[in-house]
């Protein structure tokens, strides 16, 4: 069974940095692209950025580029996100999910549960 | 970036109801195009992928359809479990982008 479980979020503050990690189990991570897609509260989803299965590529959303790093540890089935110079608008829950059914890295098959990061002074 | 809109923005409806939600992309995406279900405080589920697939374990009163630019999501036969806010996705080209959510009401 797929299980994507994040870890890392809490408070930051507006220029701060913060890691977050999504330990996964269940299938072959090292082939998997992965994603991650935000949601701030009350709001809608927004895809972050997406990595694929041997980290060779790396894509990223406009309001994140430059300021977070997608990365992952195949041999540690972990997949991190960089973030640094933390807005208050970056406060949402993120979510790591998987992707890259049919080569298409954004056709998300499984959804971790969330981990709230809030930017505030 | 490829805009995605959803109609309605929230509709209520009765159990047994057959509900229809359409999602429209800015230009053509094919049918890569996903569905998925939110409940509150939860993580999105999947429930249809490239427009019209039923991802494993969903129930067969959810369908899908569309290609190209206009799409649709129809739930059969809403049961209690059933309301919840529903999203589409396209993942044809970067940015991956979202529709901003249908919510399904009790009516």
């Amino acid at each position: 069974e797929v299980h994507l479980l994040e870890s890392g979020g809490g408070l930051a503050q507006p220029g701060g940095s913060l890691r977050l990690s999504c330990a996964a189990s269940g299938f072959t991570f090292s082939t998997s692209a992965m994603n991650w897609v935000r949601q701030p509260p009350g709001k809608g989803l927004e895809w972050v950025a997406t990595i694929s299965g041997d980290a060779g590529v790396a894509y990223y959303a406009d309001s994140v580029k430059g300021r977070f790093a997608i990365s992952r540890d195949n041999s540690k089935i972990t997949l991190y996100l960089h973030m640094s110079s933390l807005r208050v608008d970056d406060t949402a829950v993120y979510y790591c999910a998987r992707g890259g059914r049919g080569g298409y890295y954004g056709d998300i098959d499984y959804w971790g549960q969330g981990t709230l990061v809030t930017v505030s002074s | 970036d490829i805009q995605m809109t959803q109609s309605p923005s929230s509709l209520s409806a009765s159990v047994g109801d057959r509900v229809t939600i359409t999602c429209r992309a800015s230009q053509g995406i094919a049918h890569y195009l996903a569905w998925f279900q939110q409940k509150p405080g939860k993580a999105p589920k999947t429930l249809i992928y490239d427009a019209s697939s039923l991802q494993g374990g969903v129930p067969s009163k959810f369908s899908g359809s569309g290609s190209g630019t206009d799409f649709t999501l129809t739930i059969s036969s809403l049961q209690p479990e059933d309301y919840a806010t529903y999203y589409c996705q396209q993942y044809n080209s970067y940015p991956f982008t979202f529709g901003p959510g249908t919510s399904v009401h009790i009516k």
